[in-house]
């Protein structure tokens, strides 16, 4: 079945250390997101990538950071640098860029302790 | 600064009442507008996107429509299975990949 993987589904971390979700696609999507999801808030965009090799900061892009070496993965580390890292972080692909209609994975809820 | 909002933000339902969901919007140029359903602990399922105003989408018991000012999504004679949370988006004209995402209406249809 064609979608996208996210993994852990929840994880949860002390202060002060990194930690790296996981997002890969089948769909052969040229463009990949990553999304915050806050309760109450919409969701932000956080890193997005339209090619494999390159990536572009979203709105809320401090204290994290992406890399996509392959077409099907786009990682995203949160750093310690970020403030408030407890969310549901949401990966998303699409087969182009400059479109709203994003497939979504189902997404990995962080907890900081 | 374009601006995503959506009303109410909690709806009760019974089984075969219908009712809109409303998406007010401010932008500069659209590029489109689109509805998504999300299910408790999962991501986003997209369901429309919508160009122009006067344009309309419907799938099952969903309709989408589009003004130069808001966006509803009418329920036809909903069921419990259509309880989820419907979150709005929108994309300007030359925003590149960023949608604007509204904090979304929580629905929940009672038998």
């Amino acid at each position: 079945d064609g979608g996208i993987t996210q993994s852990p589904k929840y994880l949860f971390r002390k202060e002060g250390q990194n930690v790296t979700l996981s997002c890969e696609q089948n769909l052969n999507h040229d463009a990949m997101y990553w999304y915050r999801q806050d309760p109450g808030q919409g969701l932000r965009l956080i890193y997005y990538s339209q090619i494999v090799n390159d990536f572009q900061k979203g709105d809320i892009a401090e204290g994290y950071s992406v890399s996509r070496e392959k077409k099907e993965s786009f990682p995203l580390t949160v750093t310690s640098a970020q403030k408030n890292p407890t969310a549901f972080y949401l990966c998303a692909s699409s087969p182009r860029a400059n479109t709203g209609e994003l497939f979504f994975g189902e997404g990995s809820r962080l907890t900081v302790l | 600064e374009d601006q995503v909002t959506q009303s109410p933000e909690a709806l009760r339902l019974q089984e075969g009442e219908s009712s809109s969901l409303n998406c007010s919007y401010t932008v500069s140029g659209l590029r489109g507008l689109f509805w998504y359903r999300q299910d408790p602990g999962k991501g986003p399922e997209f369901l429309f996107t919508l160009y122009s105003a006067g344009e309309e989408k419907e799938k099952e018991r969903l309709k989408a429509t589009l003004t130069k000012k808001e966006s509803f999504l009418h329920i036809t004679a909903p069921k419990p299975e259509d309880s989820a949370t419907y979150l709005c988006a929108l994309l300007r004209e030359g925003g590149g990949n960023k949608l604007t995402f509204g904090t979304g209406t929580q629905l929940k249809v009672e038998l």
